[in-house]
């Protein structure tokens, strides 16, 4: 069974870095791309970015680009989003996601992690 | 980058009856279209992918038609679990996915 495990939820004060991780399971980590998906506070999806774990390409969408960074480690099948300074604006909740399918359609989505940025 | 346009963005329902929610795309997508369900505090859970095929474990009473640029997801027969949010999202620009803006599906 696919499993994709986040961290727990954070909070932080703006200015403050932070790198939130997504751990696979259940599958080949290395083949299959990991999404990663932003829901702000009673709002809808917003996909941020990709990456292939297997020789770490990434895209970003280009509302994201430069504002956060997507990583991936394929020896603990884990992939990450990290901000070098948050913003208010960053709290949401983070989701990631992947699929075995040829096509983006995410059939296995992680628990999602709380992000807090406040004064 | 392609829109995606979700129409409505909330209808109330009762159980039993037929909802059906339309996504429409700023170009031609083909059929490269999903639709998931959202619950407060959960994860999206892909329903339907290429426009029209059920994902494992879903029940049929969900379909989704279209091609192009619009589409349909119907729930037929409205079932207790199903009051949720619902998304569409293009997989035809292949580094350039989109959402639309979900319709919430809400008790009458």
């Amino acid at each position: 069974e696919v499993q994709l495990v986040q961290s727990g939820p954070e909070v932080k004060k703006p200015g403050e870095s932070l790198k939130i991780s997504c751990q696979g399971s259940g599958y080949s980590f290395s083949s299959y791309w990991v999404a990663w998906v932003r829901q702000m506070p009673g709002k809808g999806l917003e996909w941020m970015g990709i990456i292939y774990p297997g020789d770490s390409d990434t895209r970003y969408s280009p509302s994201f680009q430069g504002q956060v960074t997507i990583s991936a480690d394929k020896s603990s099948r884990t992939a990450y989003l990290q901000w070098s300074s948050l913003k208010t604006s960053d709290t949401a909740i983070y989701y990631c996601a992947t699929t075995t399918m040829t096509r983006f359609f995410f059939e296995s989505w992680g628990q999602g992690t709380l992000v807090t940025v406040s004064s | 980058d392609i829109q995606m346009t979700q129409s409505p963005s909330s209808v109330s329902a009762s159980v039993g009856d037929r909802v059906t929610i339309t996504c429409r795309a700023s170009q031609a997508i083909n059929n490269w279209l999903a639709w998931y369900q959202q619950k407060p505090g959960r994860a999206p859970r892909l329903l339907i992918y290429a426009a029209s095929d059920l994902q494992s474990g879903v029940p049929s009473r969900f379909s989704g038609s279209g091609s192009g640029t619009e589409f349909t997801l119907t729930i037929t027969s409205l079932q207790p679990e199903d009051f949720a949010t619902y998304y569409c999202q293009q997989a035809s620009s292949l580094f350039l996915l989109t959402f639309g803006g979900g319709t919430k599906v809400e008790m009458k």
